[in-house]
């Protein structure tokens, strides 16, 4: 157990929808980082938050959005979805990414899969 | 047209053998090099990270080494176990700046032990 928490676990929507993954960090963790893990990308680094502060972007897309609260949990938004959305999305947490070690902290997942 | 999955590299040993599984990095300017682990419905699990700064570090029954004259990762499991069979990720962090902690991964090894 990696002390980072995702829900829902499973997720099944249709298409057009929107929907919001959460994610709580491991105690003392400060940033959060989303991955979008799909067959034919693998996994894709999508947005990172530092304290409630956006820190660095991937290849996200506009309809996708996160924002991470004054408890240092995390949302990832997901709209207007598409076939091609249905993938893993994983939250991960890290201490400060500018300490001595990157070391990201992975959660179990969120299975979205849209029809 | 229609999208295909991702056709990773296999690896196949006999329990107690070593296993030698490469990566190959794209980002010259990244700094620190990091191996995960992924079972199947897990999020990936940190095994072992390295500097730019070092060639070899060891773990428990892992060593990682880095070429970055070539842009090479491996990582060596010793004595392996069929417990060791999972999708292993090598990702780097592109280098420092606004994106450290952003991770990029490689596309994966599957490694399968036989008892």
């Amino acid at each position: 157990d990696s002390g980072v928490t995702q829900t829902p676990k499973h997720l099944i929507t249709a298409t057009g929808q929107r929907v919001t993954l959460r994610c709580s960090p491991r105690s003392g963790d400060l940033s959060v980082y989303w991955y979008q893990q799909s067959l034919d990308q693998g996994l894709q680094f999508l947005i990172q938050y530092y304290n409630g502060e956006e820190r660095a972007k991937g290849n996200i897309l506009e309809r996708f959005s996160a924002q991470q609260f004054p408890d240092l949990h995390s949302e990832l938004n997901l709209s207007s979805l598409e076939l091609g959305d249905s993938a893993l999305y994983f939250c991960a947490s890290s201490v400060d990414p500018g300490s001595h070690t990157y070391e990201q902290y992975f959660g179990p997942g969120t299975r979205l899969t849209v029809t | 047209g229609e999208s295909v999955g991702l056709h990773l590299p296999t690896l196949s040993v006999q329990e107690g053998d070593n296993s030698i599984i490469n990566c190959a990095y794209s980002n010259s300017a990244s700094d620190y090099f990091i191996w995960y682990k992924q079972e199947s419905g897990k999020g990936p699990q940190f095994i072992i990270d390295i500097r730019s700064n070092m060639d070899k570090r060891q773990g428990q029954r892992v060593t990682v080494l880095l070429n970055k004259t070539v842009k090479h990762l491996s990582l060596q499991i010793a004595a392996t176990q069929p417990g060791d069979s999972a999708v292993y990720f090598c990702a780097e962090n592109g280098g420092g700046g606004t994106s450290y902690g952003k991770l990029t991964f490689g596309q994966g090894t599957i490694l399968t032990v036989h008892p």
